[in-house]
């Protein structure tokens, strides 16, 4: 089926350790996204893609990496992770400015 | 980076209430201001796109203004379900496709 689709949807982790959450969309949007949500925080913007090879900080980057070697997927990369990234992280796309984002169902991550 | 705000915060209305809640924020210069309904355990679905001074947007009992020689847009919910429960948020679209957003209005409708 289209959409956008993240996994794994739940993850316990242990400080220090590497982890990547995955996100993957069927409609060849230019444009995506990844957020985290945090409480008294809303969504905030970790880091953006435009296009394929092209990405760019957002609010929150620190700690985090991302990359978007193909259209359809865009992998988001805690390096070492710490209790402070705790946290629902929301990847979302779009076709062009302008237009509204589609949002996966999240991937609720803890860290030990 | 660019404040948006919403208010209230929360909001507990009664069922067949009309409500009704603010999003504000500082410029004009954006391509558009989206609104999202966020229900508990799901992630956010856009209700309404915005874009020119003076928009009026509807669907079914919920509709949108916007105003941005003011810099706010409000969001109306008339006679409230408890279907209508969840987060409602404002995000305004800029350059590069990005959005910032309000930290929403939690609206709960009791039976």
């Amino acid at each position: 089926d289209a959409g956008i689709t993240q996994s794994p949807r739940y993850k316990i982790t242990e400080t220090g350790r590497q982890v990547t959450l995955m996100c993957h969309q069927t409609w060849s949007h230019s444009y995506m996204f990844w957020y985290r949500q945090d409480l008294g925080h809303g969504l905030r913007l970790i880091y953006y893609s435009a296009a394929a090879d092209i990405t760019d900080k957002g609010e929150v980057p620190d700690g985090y990496v991302v990359s978007r070697s193909k259209t359809e997927n865009f992998p988001l990369t805690l390096e070492s992770a710490t209790r402070s990234q705790t946290s629902v992280y929301f990847c979302a796309s779009s076709e062009q400015t302008g237009q509204p984002q589609h949002f996966g169902d999240g991937t609720r991550l803890s860290i030990l | 980076i660019l404040n948006v705000e919403q208010s209230p915060q929360s909001l507990h209305v009664q069922e067949g209430d009309s409500t009704n809640f603010t999003c504000s924020f500082p410029s004009s210069n954006f391509y558009a201001l989206h609104w999202y309904r966020w229900e508990t355990a799901k992630s956010p679905e856009a209700l309404f796109v915005m874009t020119l001074n003076g928009d009026e947007k509807k669907k079914g009992r919920i509709s949108a203004t916007l105003n941005t020689k003011e810099g706010y847009s409000y969001l109306y919910i008339k006679g409230s379900q408890p279907e209508d429960s969840a987060t409602y948020l404002c995000a305004l679209n800029t350059n590069a496709g990005k959005s910032t957003f309000g930290d929403g209005t939690t609206l709960t409708v009791k039976p």
